[in-house]
């Protein structure tokens, strides 16, 4: 079975830019949430969507958005790129809420 | 504002000793108690959810058991080993809420 999968595993931006990252779930799940990964920060949450629907945000400006499409595979979406949004963005997916997540390998992002 | 604690933030330990982190969480309408082990280089991985106060789950050396009513929650790592080094980190959420992580505490086993 294959795992969550995420692209690109590594991207360089500079300020002002946009950028979209793509999660694909393990197959069956529905269940697709976001998470930024700072030091020093911890795994803070970004958004959660289930069957295309986003069921829950986090405290992160409107720059960043997200959508979720009728595959399950999920993009996030930064608009406007600050030196403050390097960081590891990782994808979960489950099968549903408060279930376990399974976890991609990560998109890191360097703004420059 | 749900905050999840952890302590200790790190930890260095011996090969063999045996070791418990502590997760702390607000106890007011509980979901859910996930914990994760994050190795370097690696993604997160789940090593238990539990939802019912009391619960005690197992899975070889390490074991975690839930208090819902005072909001802890302690994960024991029995005679660690080196590749037990890892990040562990708590997550609550409440029913239909966000997954909310702890900072993690970062264990280290020397050989």
């Amino acid at each position: 079975k294959a795992g969550v999968t995420q692209t690109p595993r590594y991207l360089i931006k500079t300020r002002g830019q946009q950028v979209t990252l793509s999660c694909s779930p393990i197959s069956g799940h529905r269940s697709v949430s976001w998470y930024q990964q700072t030091p020093g920060q911890g795994l803070q949450f970004l958004f959660e969507y289930f069957s295309e629907t986003q069921r829950n945000k986090g405290n992160f400006p409107g720059r960043f958005s997200g959508r979720q499409f009728s595959n399950s595979r999920s993009e996030m979406n930064v608009s406007t790129l600050e030196l403050g949004d390097s960081a590891l963005y990782l994808c979960a997916s489950s099968f549903g809420q408060g279930m376990i997540q399974y976890f991609g390998a990560g998109t890191r992002l360097s703004v420059l | 504002i749900l905050n999840v604690e952890q302590s200790p933030q790190s930890l260095h330990v011996q090969e063999g000793d045996s070791t418990n982190f502590t997760c702390s969480f607000p106890s007011s309408n509980f979901y859910a108690l996930h914990w994760y082990r994050w190795e370097t280089a690696k993604s997160p991985e789940a090593l238990f959810v539990m939802t019912l106060n009391g619960d005690e789950k197992k899975k070889g050396r390490i074991s975690a058991t839930l208090n819902t009513k005072e909001g802890y929650s302690y994960l024991y790592i029995k005679g660690s080993q080196p590749e037990d080094s890892a990040t562990y980190l708590c997550a609550f959420t409440r029913q239909g809420g966000k997954l909310i992580f702890g900072q993690g505490t970062e264990l280290s086993v020397k050989p």
